[in-house]
Order: C-alpha cells, then sequence, then structure tokens
C-alpha cells in the first residue's frame, strides 16, 4: 500500500524549532519529487516547501524562506521539514505529499500532489 | 505570481444535482491545474490532474475542463459523500476553496 506518515507536531514556544518528518512506503521514493502542504485552523491549503528527488532542488513559499528547511534521504525513504523561528502564524496541520511534477528544460509546469499523509499538527503558542 | 480564484466559495445543494465549480487564473497556465476533495479532518485527495485527467479511482461523475485562464469542476450527479470542499490548484497556489453543503 502507498503510503506517507508524518511525525514530529506538537506545541512550540514562538522562535522555537521543530522538525517533522515523513515516511514513505509502498512506493519507489526516490523516483518522485516531495512537498510540504499546510493547513491553518480553518483556513485553506498552502503549499509550503518541494524538493526534487536527488535533493538537489528546493523551493519554499516565501513566507517560510529563511526559516524552514526541507531534505529527504532516499536511504531511509524518508522526507524532513526542519521549522526554525517558528511564529504563531505557522500553526496549521503540516501534510507531505508525493508530487507528479511536469518538468522540462530546468522548469516545471506543474505539481499534482497525488498521495498524502494525514497530517500533523504544529501549534506555535506561548 | 498566479492567483486562482474559485466561484463561489459555498455552495448548497442537493442530492443528484449537477455542480460546478470555476477556478479562473490570474494569467494563462495552458492545462496545468488539478483539483482536490478535502472532507473535514481528513487529508485532501486529488480528484483531477491536466485541467481534465481523472485520477486512478475517482468516480466518472467527476470531471475537469478548460485551458488557459478559465477552468470548471463539474459532479454531474452529486452524492452523499461528495459534500466537502474543493480546491483548485498550480504549482504552489491553491484557490481559497469551494464549500459544497447539503441543501
Amino acid at each position: 500500500e502507498v503510503q506517507l506518515v508524518e511525525s514530529g507536531g506538537g506545541l512550540v514556544q514562538p522562535g522555537g524549532s521543530l522538525r517533522l518528518s515523513c515516511a514513505a512506503s509502498g512506493f519507489t521514493f526516490s523516483s518522485y519529487w516531495m512537498s510540504w502542504v499546510r493547513q491553518a485552523p480553518g483556513k485553506g491549503l498552502e503549499w509550503v516547501a518541494n524538493i526534487k528527488q536527488d535533493g538537489s532542488e528546493k523551493y519554499y513559499v516565501d513566507s517560510v524562506k529563511g526559516r524552514f528547511t526541507i531534505s529527504r534521504d532516499n536511504a531511509k525513504n524518508s522526507l524532513y521539514l526542519q521549522m526554525n523561528s517558528l511564529r504563531a502564524e505557522d500553526t496549521a496541520v503540516y501534510y507531505c505529499a508525493r508530487v507528479i511534477a511536469d518538468c522540462s528544460g530546468g522548469s516545471c509546469y506543474s505539481w499534482a500532489f497525488d498521495i498524502w499523509g494525514q497530517g500533523t499538527m504544529v501549534t506555535v503558542s506561548s | 505570481d498566479i492567483q486562482l480564484t474559485q466561484s463561489p466559495s459555498f455552495l448548497s445543494a442537493s442530492v443528484g444535482d449537477r455542480v460546478t465549480i470555476t477556478c479562473r487564473a490570474s494569467q494563462g497556465i495552458s492545462s496545468y491545474l488539478a483539483w482536490y476533495q478535502q472532507k473535514p479532518g481528513k487529508a485532501p485527495k486529488l480528484l483531477i490532474y491536466a485541467a481534465s485527467t481523472l485520477q486512478s479511482g475517482v468516480p466518472s461523475r467527476f470531471s475537469g475542463s478548460g485551458s488557459g485562464t478559465e477552468f470548471t469542476l463539474t459532479i454531474s450527479s452529486l452524492q452523499p459523500e461528495d459534500f466537502a470542499t474543493y480546491y483548485c490548484q498550480q504549482l504552489g497556489t491553491f484557490g481559497q476553496g469551494t464549500k459544497v453543503e447539503i441543501k
């Protein structure tokens, strides 16, 4: 069964750090772009970050640039999100997702998130 | 950056109704658009990608169309399990969502 399972969420104070993990199974992890997508309570979906199959390309939404780092370990079939300098507005459910990417010539034209984890809640509050 | 605007934001419909949701892009995006369904407390589910390609396992009552700046998601005959929130998406941008509720 194709599956993504997130872990690492919790309550953290503003300015603190947290590392999320996502364990993949049932597919060839190293063949896919991967993403983190978040959803604040009662709000819509917000893409956070993407990473290429070999980790050589990474992209972030502007609001997390310089604070969050996406990474992967293909040997462990795992995706990570290191979150530093956390703010109240980072409070959300964080999902990892597999990406169907349409890329050529160094540019990507389309991402579709076809497999999602169950999500892990991150609460930033004092 | 591309903006995606969905309409309506809220839709009240009955079982058996034909439902159409529109997603407008702020600039042309060819056919590079996906649609998702999300039920409360659950992860989103991919319904359609490349504007009109039905994801494996998704019922055929769901269909997508459009290109350029205007796209539609159509549910031909609304079923009880279809009451949910629907999002369009292109690259790193999601629409604001359309909540479909029971009339």
